[in-house]
């Protein structure tokens, strides 16, 4: 079975400090995928990578960078918290290439930003 | 705009109730149409994939049905178990590594 673990269930942060998600894949999947969901917003792309080293913005980057130095981990910054971050993370991985392009999710990361 | 939309937003049911969830979407070129199912607090799970109209595909009481505009999450006399969110996810067109596009998903309450 595919596992996608991330590394926090559950997280508290002060506004403006650094903070670190992490996630890690253990079936060799090129691509992965950080998200972010709200009630009301569903699940939305904030960075996605295909390759080590490899990243590319999706739909709402502003706020979050992100590392991927080995394959099998893909990290989300938030370099300076704020309080609208504070939401659900999910990560999830992919292989590639492949005309299936199911995507494996992590249970997930609950940030609250005080 | 690509987009997916799911309706209802959410659904009660009575064990036993036999219902449908629906996904449409605006994409050109549909690639893929996935279903997930989420329980509270947890990571999506992977259900079902569809790539073209007039496919189906079945687990246990679920049946995921695709036309050229949208899908259909048909649930047969569902079991509180299946009380969950179900959310549906198309392939982003143009890319080429496997970026969806999720609908806000239906909440399925179902009652004993």
């Amino acid at each position: 079975d595919v596992k996608v673990t991330q590394s926090s269930r559950y997280l508290v942060k002060r506004t403006g400090e650094k903070v670190f998600l992490e996630c890690v894949q253990d079936m060799d999947h090129e691509n992965m995928f950080w998200y972010r969901q709200d009630p009301g917003l569903g699940l939305r792309l904030i960075y996605f990578s295909y390759d080590v080293k490899m990243k590319e913005k999706g739909d709402i980057p502003e706020g979050y960078s992100v590392s991927r130095e080995k394959k099998e981990r893909f990290s989300l910054i938030l370099e300076s918290a704020s309080t609208n971050q504070t939401s659900m993370y999910l990560c999830a991985s992919s292989v590639f290439p492949t005309a299936k392009n199911i995507q494996y999710f992590g249970a997930g990361t609950r940030l609250s930003v005080l | 705009e690509d987009q997916v939309t799911q309706s209802p937003e959410a659904l009660r049911l009575q064990e036993g109730e036999s219902s449908s969830l629906n996904c449409s979407y605006t994409v050109s070129g549909l690639r893929g149409l996935f279903w997930y199912r989420q329980d509270p607090g947890k990571g999506p799970e992977f259900l079902f994939t569809l790539y073209s109209a007039g496919e189906e595909k079945e687990k246990e009481r679920l049946k995921a049905t695709l036309t050229k505009k949208e899908s259909f999450l048909h649930i047969t006399a569902p079991k509180p178990e299946d009380s969950a969110t179900y959310l549906c996810a198309v392939l982003r067109p143009g890319g080429s590594q496997g970026n969806l596009i999720f609908g806000k998903g239906t909440k399925l309450s179902v009652k004993p």
